[in-house]
């Protein structure tokens, strides 16, 4: 069965803190995806990745980054959280070309 | 700009009625996917439509793609209340990467 895990569910952070999110898939799957889901706006891609070591901006990469160190995992920092980051953040993965399975979703807050 | 704009955002309906969800976009592609999502959950696949003309059924729910148009259709029979949810349409640019519709929220009442 597919599984894509995310390491929280909800998370609180201050302003300021440097925030990793993390995302496991055990699909053995090249692509990797990060995205927002905000009220009315839908999902909007962040960083996404077809490779070890490989990164891609999306639409909304501002005050975000990315590492993926090995095909499984696929992390998204906020360098410095502010207030306008707090949202759903959505992980998935797929191969190529196929659907895309999405992860549980973290609720990030920042005070 | 690309776009994908879904029509309408919000439908309520009576269960036993049917209704069509619309997906609009603006590029070409031949690949365009849906996907449900139920309150604090997250995406569940639910049709990947490959060609101009592609049809999948899984019960209530028919998805159809028309990639002249531009269009994609998303048609309930005979709702009922289980099928209340959010309902995305995402289409494939390329290289993998998918643009959502802000999303159809459904609510099926007795």
């Amino acid at each position: 069965d597919v599984k894509v895990t995310q390491s929280s569910r909800y998370l609180v952070k201050r302003t300021g803190e440097k925030v990793f999110l993390e995302c496991v898939q055990d699909m053995d799957h090249e692509n990797m995806f990060w995205y927002r889901q905000d009220p009315g706006l839908g999902l909007r891609l962040i960083y996404f990745s077809y490779d070890v070591k490989m990164k891609e901006k999306g639409d909304i990469p501002e005050g975000y980054s990315v590492s993926r160190e090995k095909k499984e995992r696929f992390s998204l920092i906020l360098e410095s959280a502010s207030t306008n980051q707090t949202s759903m953040y959505l992980c998935a993965s797929s191969t190529q070309p196929a659907t895309q399975y999405f992860g549980p979703g973290t609720r990030l807050l920042v005070l | 700009e690309l776009k994908v704009e879904q029509n309408p955002l919000f439908l309520s309906m009576q269960e036993g009625k049917n209704y069509t969800i619309y997906c609009n976009y603006s590029t070409t592609s031949d690949r365009l996917y849906w996907y449900r999502q139920d309150p604090g959950k997250s995406l569940e696949s639910l049709f990947v439509l490959l060609s101009n003309g592609a049809v999948k059924q899984e019960g209530r729910l028919m998805a159809s793609l028309d990639t002249k148009a531009r269009l994609s259709t998303l048609h309930i029979t005979a709702a009922v209340h289980d099928l209340s949810a959010t309902y995305f349409c995402a289409v494939d640019i390329g290289t993998d990467k998918l643009i959502f519709g802000t999303g159809t929220r459904l609510q099926v009442f007795p």
